[in-house]
């Protein structure tokens, strides 16, 4: 089953652009996740945050949480080539499962 | 973190036949998860794989078409039973610790 849906689906913008992308969610969590994905490859962790947290950073990544709304957003800043790839954010539903939202296609042109 | 090593890669089937996928862990886990995700889409929850005791099926997802193992702490085995071409997908083992999740590198499935 699919926790949520995130928007957008595909997003392209030049370099140096910022891209956001937001994802919303069903059930109350302890923390949601942002996860990056290239083509036809693994999974890399980027960012935690917990549901008691409302913003977070890690170097160009900003992530907040809305839990009266049940979203977060990824904000990338100056976006590079090297980020393109599907974003995807996840949930753990308050269990130990982790449960994915739908993905953002990320293309970033040089 | 954990270190996953999940095998085969890769593989082609012919339809009616079943594919078991390994996952081995470099260190002992008590939580470990299957994934399915299909062409151009998200990640889906197949199963938790319970050490000991049979796994936690996601709606949508039964035992006879998805037999998984978990005889330890660090190893298990998902099956794709009775393949066709909409079991082609990549699937993906992925384990929880106090690190959080670790995903293996996935095995991508194509069905002929």
């Amino acid at each position: 089953s699919q926790q949520g849906e995130e928007d957008p689906q595909a997003l392209s913008i030049q370099e140096g652009e910022n891209a956001t992308m937001n994802c919303s969610y069903k059930t109350s969590i302890n923390n949601l996740q942002w996860y990056r994905q290239n083509s036809g490859r693994g999974l890399v962790h980027l960012i935690l945050i917990r549901s008691n947290e409302r913003e977070k950073h890690s170097g160009r990544l900003r992530v907040t949480l809305d839990t009266s709304k049940k979203s977060s957003s990824l904000l990338i800043t100056a976006s590079r080539a090297a980020d393109t790839a599907s974003y995807f954010c996840a949930t753990d539903e308050n269990t130990d499962k982790l449960i994915f939202g739908t993905g953002t296609r990320l293309q970033v042109f040089p | 973190s954990a270190v996953i090593s999940q095998k085969p890669s890769r593989d082609i089937c012919q339809r009616g036949t079943s594919l078991t996928i390994q996952c081995q862990v470099d260190s002992q886990v008590t939580m470990m998860f299957w994934y399915r995700q299909q062409p151009g889409q998200s990640l889906t929850l197949i199963a938790t794989a319970n050490q000991g005791s049979e796994a936690t099926y996601e709606s949508g997802f039964v035992i006879d078409k998805f037999p998984i193992s978990r005889p330890n702490l660090t190893f298990s085995t998902l099956t794709v039973s009775n393949m066709s071409p909409e079991d082609s997908s990549i699937y993906l083992c992925s384990v929880q610790g106090h690190w959080g999740y670790t995903f293996g590198s996935g095995t991508r499935l194509t069905v002929v």
